[in-house]
């Protein structure tokens, strides 16, 4: 069965640009979440989306947006590029059991010039 | 509010060596631990994870981790290290609930092999 995948892999942008990144969850799962890996830290919450609605949002500016959509896939949208936010972004999914273990993609490499 | 703390940000090791990562949390209820692995230019992958069953977790690759809660600690072991091992590793904590689940990560821990 295929992983959680992600698209595109690696990008370069520019300061002020506009970013999206997409992720598809592993089959079956219906939450999705969004995290930002800067170089030489842990990863950070960004979002989680279930069932098509925001359940949770870290502490990110309102540039940054995400949505899910019917299939479960999500979009994180990022405006207005700054230099920091070049990071790996990190798409994760779960089935909504207490138990259920959050699985991780291979992320977006996105770095902002 | 939830934190953890990973001690050392690089550690280093024989191959064949004990492995002993540590981590330490802090959570205003009774935590889900875990702890993923980090290859280069690689998302991550768990290793194992605590989740109120029982206080010695098992996980992949020979690794293990012990929850204390009196020393509210989720230190990662392993007795023998394996160059494969080299990679950065990250303790975290959420609260167990249905539906919304967010991890709080570390600041990760680079493992170091040496022949």
């Amino acid at each position: 069965d295929a992983g959680v995948t992600q698209s595109p892999t690696h990008l370069i942008k520019t300061r002020g640009q506009h970013v999206t990144l997409r992720c598809s969850p592993i089959s079956g799962h219906k939450s999705v979440s969004w995290y930002q890996q800067v170089l030489g830290q842990g990863p950070q919450f960004i979002f989680q989306y279930y069932e098509k609605e925001e359940r949770g949002r870290g502490n990110f500016p309102d540039r940054f947006s995400a949505r899910q959509f019917p299939n479960y896939s999500s979009e994180l949208n990022v405006n207005a590029l700054l230099l920091g936010d070049s990071a790996l972004y990190l798409c994760a999914s779960r089935d909504t059991g207490t138990l259920d273990t959050i699985y991780f993609g291979e992320g977006s490499w996105l770095t902002v010039v | 509010a939830q934190s953890v703390t990973q001690l050392g940000s690089h550690v280093s090791v024989s191959e064949g060596a004990l492995v002993l990562l540590r981590c330490n949390y802090s959570s205003s209820v009774p935590p889900y631990l875990f702890w993923y692995v980090q290859y280069p230019n690689q998302g991550l992958q768990l290793l194992l994870k605590y989740t109120s069953a029982a206080t010695l977790v098992k996980g992949i690759n020979g690794f293990e981790a012990e929850f204390k809660k009196s020393e509210t600690s989720f230190h990662l072991t392993k007795p023998s290290a394996h160059m494969s091992d080299a990679a950065e590793y990250f303790c975290a904590v959420s609260k167990p609930q249905t539906g919304f689940q967010k991890l709080v990560f570390g600041t990760g821990t680079r493992l170091l092999v040496s022949p």
